[in-house]
């Protein structure tokens, strides 16, 4: 069984970066996506982009683009996502996420860490 | 981007009663590649049905999937106490992936 096990809450102030970590066991981390998937509080869920780590190429949304990195370590079977520049309505629980589609992007996400609570605030 | 609407925004509905959720897209899911997920107070999401009608790993056969294009639904047909949650749908067909707003099913 998939067991995605991410990094603990972060308190960031605003145009500073956060790095969350996601570490993988149980799997074949290398051949899947992982994807990043963000949700403000009481709010809907968003996608940040994702990473094929045995590719090593990230497919990031626009409206993040500039703003996110997404890296895969595959020695130690751990996805990272960073956002710099962060303001107040950057505040959100920050999921990681396999996409259960072999070597490819795009497969339904059917394993979820934890989620990691980052607050940006003054 | 593809734009997933989710209708109805919240349903009141007692145990055992069927529930009919409608998730409508912009534009064409390449593939029918839609998949529905439940979420509660807390926790993380989970997978229910992918590809647009097939059920996930372990989840009951109250959960159904259908539906092709730009329109798709989940119907749960008897509603259990766990199953009051909020529901996402979710296209993975074209890049950027997308989200609907939800919807919340809860107790009448």
């Amino acid at each position: 069984q998939v067991q995605l096990v991410q990094s603990g809450a972060e308190v960031k102030k605003p145009g500073s970066s956060v790095k969350v970590s996601c570490r993988a066991s149980g799997g074949t981390f290398s051949n899947y996506p992982i994807s990043w998937v963000r949700q403000a509080p009481g709010q809907g869920l968003e996608w940040m982009g994702g990473i094929i780590p045995i590719f090593g190429t990230p497919n990031y949304a626009q409206r993040f683009q500039g703003r996110v990195t997404i890296t895969a370590d595959e020695s130690t079977s751990t996805a990272y996502m960073e956002l710099s520049s962060l303001r107040s309505d950057d505040t959100a629980v920050y999921y990681c996420a396999r996409e259960g589609r072999w070597l490819n992007l795009g497969g339904p996400l059917d394993f979820w860490g934890q989620g990691t609570l980052v607050t940006v605030s003054s | 981007e593809i734009v997933l609407t989710q209708s109805p925004g919240t349903l009141s509905l007692s145990p055992g009663e069927r529930a009919t959720l409608s998730c409508r897209a912009s534009q064409s899911v390449s593939s029918n590649y839609l998949a529905w997920y439940q979420q509660k107070p807390g926790q993380a999401p989970r997978l229910l049905i992918y590809g647009a009608s097939s059920r996930a790993t372990g989840i009951p056969d109250r959960f159904s999937g259908s539906g092709s294009g730009t329109d798709f639904t989940l119907t749960i047909t008897r509603l259990e106490p766990e199953d009051f949650a909020v529901y996402y749908c979710h296209q993975y067909g074209t890049s950027p992936w997308t989200f609907g707003q939800g919807t919340k099913v809860g107790i009448k």
